[in-house]
């Protein structure tokens, strides 16, 4: 079965610096998504991109967040200068289609800012 | 906005026991309703799903959950659980106006004793 990949798995970075989060999602999928869970919270919703565009984004999705396809393949997440409450579990997924469709999750990056 | 409660954080139970994880939600409109599951290590995973028709889904595994629009539920059930089914299951909503932005519940950990 087709799957959504991540890496890394583990990213350990020091408050302020910048990281990329990378995303490979399924290949016929046009719908792409990034959810984080901080520890011991609920898996939050982030962003959604559809077309080179987002789509929508929550409010946790502020300026030091940004999304890209930078090519035909990947999608990434890039935080600016990273918080310490940026640490958390980073989920992507992606979907065929984009109403009633299943989202597919890669295993996702524990981002650890110290 | 939606939300969703998942009322057991924590579920120990014994091989060949039932279950029954509750997942209640909330919100106005026409929702479509998730249970994703996360074995240890893994990415969430898709166990079943509702959008329509008949309100009790059979997913993988043995799993099924019954919509009743009333309360406000989906809760999943297993007649007879494996030690394999130790895991986080994840109840999820989006709102059908919404494309397929999930909000999740805080999700129950299961553990079955063999």
């Amino acid at each position: 079965e087709p799957e959504v990949t991540q890496t890394p798995s583990h990213q350990v970075t020091q408050m302020g610096q910048e990281v990329i989060l990378r995303c490979v999602p399924i290949s016929n999928h046009l719908y792409f998504y990034w959810y984080r869970q901080i520890l011991g919270q609920k898996v939050e919703f982030l962003v959604s991109f559809y077309n080179n565009e987002i789509s929508e984004k929550s409010e946790i999705f502020d300026d030091q967040f940004s999304v890209e396809r930078p090519d035909g393949s990947n999608f990434t997440l890039k935080i600016r200068s990273t918080k310490l409450e940026d640490s958390a579990m980073y989920f992507c997924a992606s979907s065929e289609l984009v109403v009633n469709s299943p989202l597919h999750f890669g295993n996702g990056t524990r981002l650890t800012v110290t | 906005a939606q939300s969703v409660s998942q009322h057991n954080h924590h579920v120990i139970l014994s091989e060949a026991a039932s279950l029954e994880l509750g997942c209640n939600y909330s919100y106005g409109g026409t929702v479509n309703l998730f249970w994703y599951v996360q074995y240890p290590g893994q990415h969430l995973q898709l166990l079943l799903k509702y959008f329509s028709g008949d309100p009790l889904v059979k997913g993988i595994k043995g799993f099924e959950a019954e919509f009743i629009k009333s309360k406000f539920s989906f809760n999943l059930r297993k007649p007879s659980v494996q030690w394999s089914d130790t895991a986080e299951y994840f109840c999820a909503v989006n709102a059908q106006d919404a494309g397929n932005m999930l909000t999740f519940g805080g999700g129950t950990r299961l553990m079955v004793k063999p």
